[in-house]
């Protein structure tokens, strides 16, 4: 079945750090892949999203690159901020259904002054 | 304008007690779906409706659970005799369409369910 594995955490970085969390997936045919995001005490809440091969998908100085041939779909950003600590998840939606998602475990990351 | 909402925030059961969670989905999204999240653990589907309809139940663990949203707007996720290993958050989310590629996902605080 469809599968996503993330690194795990916690993440541990100091203010303006790059960051990457990785993220690969197992699927058949062609998902679509999302990272979300859940700060203390809220919903999860959609980060960036690619829908198809070498698509970019980017918000809030987040990026990841939808990479098929090696099944990933990395989180980067290039200066981390205090407010961006949170719990990162990765998710595919396989290809032709409805908008069940498939979600990693999550990754913490915490951003230190 | 207000997002998904859940209530309670918190619930607390004694092990064999039934329990009903509510979700309120935004107004004139016609896909609503559960998931459960264990402590560390990502997001598991549970159950999806299209407006009234349960298309699919397979995320379900047992029949011990159920979900209904009978006009197509606000939905109950029921766990009948609960167990503690269905200590867990439960997660509802909706959206707008009925499943594009890049459909978007609106999730609320969820449940936190403590069987004891």
């Amino acid at each position: 079945g469809d599968s996503v594995t993330q690194m795990e955490g916690p993440v541990t970085l100091s203010e303006e750090a790059f960051l990457t969390i990785n993220c690969t997936y197992t699927a058949t045919g062609y998902p679509s892949l999302f990272w979300y995001v859940q700060y203390p005490g809220e919903g999860l809440q959609l980060l960036l999203k690619a829908t198809k091969a070498d698509d970019k998908g980017s918000n809030k100085g987040f990026e990841a690159t939808y990479r098929k041939e090696t099944t990933s779909f990395h989180l980067e950003k290039g200066s981390v901020q205090v407010s961006d600590s949170a719990v990162y998840f990765c998710a595919l939606k396989a290809s032709g259904t409805a908008s069940k998602l498939t979600f990693g475990t999550g990754t913490r990351l915490q951003v230190t002054l | 304008g207000a997002g998904v909402s859940q209530s309670p925030r918190y619930k607390v059961a004694k092990r064999g007690q039934d329990v009903a969670l509510r979700c309120d989905p935004i107004s004139g999204h016609v896909s609503l779906f559960w998931y459960q999240q264990a402590l560390g653990q990502g997001p598991e589907f549970l159950t999806y409706f299209q407006n009234e309809a349960q298309l699919d139940k397979s995320g379900l663990p047992s029949d011990r659970f159920f979900a209904e949203r009978p006009e197509g707007s606000v939905s109950t996720l029921k766990i009948q005799r609960t167990q503690q290993e269905d200590s867990a958050v439960y997660l509802c989310a909706s959206s707008l369409a009925t499943g594009g590629p890049s459909e978007k996902l609106f999730f609320g605080s969820g449940t936190q369910l403590s069987v004891l």
